[in-house]
């Protein structure tokens, strides 16, 4: 099974500052690495899939990059709607896992 | 526009048995896998499984083997997650999502709140 490692486990960030949340993997796993947003009491919403691609909708202040084994999503200019937990995810094989979450508070 | 709608909340005691639904629309449900994710109280997601609807084959991850059942008709574009005796640790949100191209999860159901106590 493959280890998605995030960090940091949690931030305290300013608006308007940019953010990096990095995931590394136990093995390589190419770019099939997605990263999801989470809002209390909501479910889970794609942002990047396939290490770079925005999803549809999503806000161009989130990006992300790398391939093998380490990842980061990255938020340019930091909202206070950005408040949320942070998840990779991997799909390169089974069992698919989420790294433990990222979570973003803003001050 | 692409929907997953999931079945109500539940309360259950422990050893009863429990399936509950995630119904797809705006797409064609057989073209895309479904996985099942779990969420204990207050902590991360863990992936359960998925489901092929077109056939509906079935893969598992290891710690949910043997204790869960996913399935699905595709003749009602749903997919089901079933336990035939739910424990107090059962006790979680469980969202169903859909496979995109990549194999990410592109779109989530509502989620499903099991509660299992005596």
């Amino acid at each position: 099974e493959i280890v998605l490692t995030q960090s940091p486990d949690f931030q305290s960030v300013t608006p308007k500052e940019k953010v990096t949340i990095t995931c590394r993997a136990s093995q390589s796993i190419g770019s099939s690495l997605h990263w999801y947003q989470q809002k209390p009491d909501q479910s889970p919403k794609l942002l990047i899939k396939y290490a770079s691609q925005s999803f549809s909708g999503v806000p161009s202040r989130f990006s992300g990059s790398g391939s093998g084994t380490d990842f980061t999503l990255t938020i340019n200019s930091l909202e206070a709607e950005d408040a949320a937990t942070y998840y990779c995810h991997q799909s390169s094989s089974l069992p698919h896992t989420f790294g433990q979450g990222t979570k973003l508070e803003i001050k | 526009e692409v929907q997953l709608v999931q079945s109500g909340a539940e309360v259950k005691k422990p050893g009863e048995s429990l399936r509950i639904s995630c119904k797809g629309s705006g797409y064609s449900f057989t073209s895309y896998w479904i996985s099942w994710v779990r969420q204990m109280p207050g902590k991360g997601l863990e992936w359960m499984g998925r489901i092929d609807p077109s056939d509906s084959y079935t893969n598992y991850s290891p710690s949910f083997q043997g204790h869960v059942t996913i399935s699905a008709d595709k003749s009602i574009s749903t997919a089901y997650l079933q336990w035939s005796s739910l424990k107090a640790s059962d006790t979680a949100m469980y969202y169903c999502a859909r496979h995109g191209q990549w194999l990410d999860l592109d779109y989530w159901g509502q989620g499903t709140l099991v509660t299992v106590s005596s």
